[in-house]
């Protein structure tokens, strides 16, 4: 099987503009989270759908949105981009909905300048 | 609020065993995971612990203890593939259910 694809791998924004991530779920999974990992805050919970819906949200602003579409697939969408949010965004899957072994795919390395 | 606590480095030598230690501090949750991380790589699911105990997969052990707020990876026969960071993550229980990260430990394996 195919593992998580994200794309694009690599992203260079100025500050005030927006900017949508893409992540293919390996197939079958129905469970998409997004991670942000910066070098200072580790690992962060973004979100997590779920047949389409958003199931849980971590503690970001509204800036930060995402959805997913019937067939797994999931977008994340970060719109006036600000010089803080340069990170790894990271979407992982799983078989079941907050599934405790997740799928990762390599990650969108995001810069703001 | 949650909070999970790991040393930031460990350094071993090839063939030793290590233990990495997570403790946390959370109301409620349903098991502990652990991943590995190398660097410029995506984290990697190694093992789960959703009752106390030990839970041995391979070289790698994982250890729970919910009265003692407490877990443990145990990396033995070390190789140097095994240089990453390991973090140690709790599904959290009730509504919320999402996964909350430790800040990672890196381990350096030595020759």
């Amino acid at each position: 099987k195919a593992g998580v694809t994200q794309t694009p791998r690599y992203l260079i924004k100025t500050r005030g503009q927006q900017v949508t991530l893409s992540c293919s779920p390996i197939s079958g999974h129905r469970s998409v989270s997004w991670y942000q990992q910066t070098p200072g805050q580790g690992l962060q919970f973004l979100f997590e759908y779920f047949s389409e819906t958003q199931r849980n949200k971590g503690n970001f602003p509204g800036r930060f949105s995402g959805r997913q579409f019937s067939n797994s697939r999931s977008e994340m969408n970060v719109s006036t981009l600000e010089l803080g949010d340069s990170a790894l965004y990271l979407c992982a899957s799983s078989l079941v909905k907050t599934g405790d072994e997740q799928y990762f795919g390599p990650g969108t390395r995001l810069t703001v300048t | 609020g949650q909070s999970l606590e790991q040393p930031s480095e460990v350094t071993a030598v090839e063939g030793a065993i290590v233990q990495i230690n997570c403790t946390y501090q959370t109301s409620g949750f349903y098991g502990l995971s652990w991943y590995q991380q190398h660097d410029g790589g995506a984290p990697t699911f190694l093992s789960y612990n959703a009752l106390d105990g030990l839970e041995e997969t391979g070289r790698f052990s994982s250890f729970l203890s919910r009265s003692d707020s407490y877990g443990y990876l145990l990396l033995q026969e070390l190789q140097m593939k095994d240089s990453a960071s390991y973090f140690c993550a709790v599904r959290l229980g009730g509504s919320q259910g999402n996964l909350i990260f430790g800040k990672g430990t890196k381990l350096s394996v030595k020759p």
